[in-house]
């Protein structure tokens, strides 16, 4: 079993919906959380950072974390075509490396 | 503000060959981690190098190893190059101290024939 599991999707939408996506894991240590988006042959680009348990909103993307399913998720309202990309949940404990999951490849159409 | 920056951005090598690949740190940034992602893969840590040692390694045979400059910059070898080993490799840099956050540059796809 993988750490961290993400549901690589691909997932479509139209512009204006909103994208949910989630990652699980197992371990219980993880409690620094993170979603990065990276768009093809580019670098991951951080989007979001929380600390343990809870939400943290910035501007169109939500962030929710809840510990004790370990079960993080990361929601984006008014979808745009620019953010089609593949997102990547992260996260770390109290080490000094992040366990990502696969991602998961979002189409917003037009 | 310069991000962080890696060169080469594509390199073609052959299998057994070696490779060394380069990266600067955000302005400001004293801590260097690499990562390997692979096609269709999250990105899998390689090791991570602070005050010119390195702190903590992933589970990567000892054909990788690196190095931290004075100025912070890094660099990662690859020894005896094997097929397998293609792959986007990636650096990421974060403030003194905040290692949390950590913030990638472009990559380098290396691609072994």
């Amino acid at each position: 079993q993988k750490e961290v599991e993400q549901d690589p999707g691909p997932l479509s939408v139209p512009e204006g919906a909103i994208v949910s996506l989630n990652c699980t894991y197992s371990n219980s240590a993880f409690q620094y959380f993170m979603w990065y988006r990276q768009y093809s042959r580019k670098g991951p680009e951080l989007l979001m950072y929380t600390y343990s348990s809870g939400n943290k909103e910035d501007g169109r993307f939500t962030a929710q974390v809840d510990k004790s399913s370990k079960y993080i998720s990361l929601f984006i309202r008014d979808s745009q075509p620019s953010d089609s990309a593949t997102y990547l949940c992260a996260m770390k404990d109290t080490d000094y490396k992040l366990s990502f999951g696969a991602g998961t490849t979002v189409t917003v159409r037009a | 503000d310069a991000g962080v920056t890696q060169s080469p951005t594509h390199l073609i090598k052959t299998r057994g060959q070696q490779v060394t690949l380069r990266c600067s740190p955000k302005s400001g940034h004293d801590t260097v981690s690499w990562y390997q992602q692979a096609l269709g893969q999250g990105p899998q840590f390689i090791f991570q190098y602070y005050e010119e040692e390195e702190r903590q390694r992933g589970n990567f045979p000892d054909r990788f190893s690196g190095h931290q400059f004075p100025n912070y910059s890094s660099e990662l070898n690859v020894n005896a190059l094997l097929l397998g080993d293609s792959a986007l490799y990636l650096c990421a840099s974060s403030f003194p101290g905040t290692y949390n956050e950590q913030f990638f540059g472009p990559g380098t796809r290396l691609t072994v024939l």
